[in-house]
């Protein structure tokens, strides 16, 4: 399998621009998750779907934020409009619920608001 | 409120053994799972304790202790290779739940 695929690795963007955040997941895992990670705050858990239903919103910092998991090999994050506090490194990662202790993170998309 | 204390940071040289400990309170508890992470790299899974004792892979070897609320993750013969990060994550409920992060300990290994 090629394991959890993230896309863009990088992106830069200006305050204000929306950006999007793209994961496919590895095929048959049936949770996804979406992490933040800064040196300030460590890894955070910003949302979660299983079975392409988000469970857990309650780590999206602000209505700025928000998910998608149209089918079980597709999620997306968005952020609009992007602010620099929005700078961080954001991971994808997947699993089987039954396993969740079990999860594959992608490479991540190193974000840079300017 | 939930908690997971790791120490910042640990410095070791190679052919070593380090202990990372893990303490937790959270609201529920299943299981304490422990992941690595090099710099610039992605989180990837080491271990999983559901159960009271010793889990051995390898060089690496977890422990939970549930009474305590306590685990360790470690690291035997060290090698350069294994400056990393070290997370440990408590799984709060069953299938289908999250996991919560512990902010993670900087392991360093100088030869």
């Amino acid at each position: 399998d090629a394991g959890v695929i993230q896309s863009p690795r990088h992106e830069v963007t200006e305050m204000g621009q929306e950006v999007t955040l793209r994961c496919k997941p590895i095929s048959g895992h049936n949770s996804l998750f979406w992490y933040r990670q800064t040196m300030m705050r460590g890894l955070e858990l910003l949302i979660y779907f299983n079975n392409n239903v988000p469970i857990d919103d309650s780590g999206m910092p602000e209505d700025r934020f928000s998910a998608k998991m149209p089918n079980a090999s597709f999620s997306t994050l968005k952020i609009q409009p992007s602010e620099p506090r929005d700078s961080a490194v954001y991971f994808c990662a997947s699993s089987l619920a039954r396993k969740g202790y079990e999860q594959y993170f992608g490479p991540g998309t190193r974000l840079t608001v300017t | 409120g939930q908690s997971l204390e790791q120490p910042s940071e640990v410095t070791a040289v190679e052919g070593a053994i380090v202990q990372i400990n893990c303490t937790y309170q959270t609201s529920g508890f299943y299981g304490l799972s422990w992941y690595q992470q090099h710099d610039g790299g992605a989180p990837t899974f080491l271990s999983y304790n559901a159960l009271d004792g010793l889990e051995e892979t390898g060089r690496f070897s977890s422990f939970l202790s549930r009474s305590d609320s306590y685990g360790y993750l470690l690291l035997q013969e060290l090698q350069m290779k294994d400056s990393a990060s070290y997370f440990c994550a408590v799984r709060e409920g069953q299938a289908g739940t999250a996991l919560i992060f512990g902010k993670g300990t900087t392991l360093s290994v100088s030869s």
